[in-house]
């Protein structure tokens, strides 16, 4: 079975500083998505950037970036420039792409960001 | 707006107290989904319909039954509430299908349950 693991339940940065989410994911599957979602308190859940597992390139979105090592099974969340409104837990997701319509998304335990002015 | 919408946001049950919650996408998606959120457990999927007329359990359906009423429709009903069922529901949907559909998530805001 699929796994995903955030070793972080709590973080936070200074306004305008660069942080990092860690995630890490145990699967035996070769294709698979990779997401992070956003959750403010409105409890919304939000995406903020999808990986393809066959994609070396990692994606970006903005201030967001992640750092994708397919071999090491990690997939980091890179926020830069950080503002008040990224304040929000953060979970990392996967999706195997085997089995069609009943893929589901695993999520990790999320991870508390804090944005300090 | 375009969307999955829950029902209700907020309910208090009394243990033994039976309901329903209501989720409802109108972006034509196939596959439909029930998650729990839980402080420090992350999202937890308790079942899942992968099209109309069909309905599968997740990780944690002990406690629900789940009715695919139409392709919109996406009920999860509480027979008999007990409080370890306090939690934070989520419905989502997805519009993929077939073998190696990325499909984007829609997931609607969440019905907050306490049962006491």
């Amino acid at each position: 079975a699929q796994t995903v693991t955030q070793s972080q339940p709590e973080m936070s940065v200074q306004e305008a500083e660069t942080v990092t989410l860690s995630c890490t994911y145990d699967t035996s599957e070769s294709d698979y998505y990779l997401f992070w979602y956003k959750q403010p308190p409105s409890r919304q859940m939000i995406l903020v950037i999808r990986q393809e597992a066959y994609k070396q390139q990692n994606a970006t979105e903005n201030r967001f970036s992640v750092n994708f090592q397919k071999a090491a099974k990690s997939f980091s969340l890179k926020i830069s420039d950080s503002q008040l409104g990224d304040a929000a837990m953060y979970f990392c997701a996967y999706r195997g792409n085997y089995g069609g319509a009943t893929n589901k998304l695993i999520f990790g335990t999320g991870t508390l960001l804090a944005v300090q002015p | 707006n375009a969307g999955v919408t829950q029902t209700p946001k907020f309910q208090v049950l009394k243990t033994g107290q039976s309901m329903t919650l209501q989720c409802a996408q109108d972006m034509n998606h196939n596959s439909m989904y029930w998650y729990r959120q839980d402080p420090g457990m992350g999202l937890r999927l308790i079942y899942y319909s992968a099209s109309e007329g069909t309905t599968d359990k997740g990780e944690v359906p002990n406690g629900y039954n789940v009715s695919r009423l139409n392709k919109r429709e996406f009920s999860l009903r509480l027979e008999s509430a007990a409080p370890s069922q306090t939690s934070v529901y989520f419905c989502a949907s997805r519009a993929g299908q077939g073998f190696g559909s990325v499909g984007g998530y829609t997931f609607g805001s969440g019905t907050r349950l306490t049962v006491v």
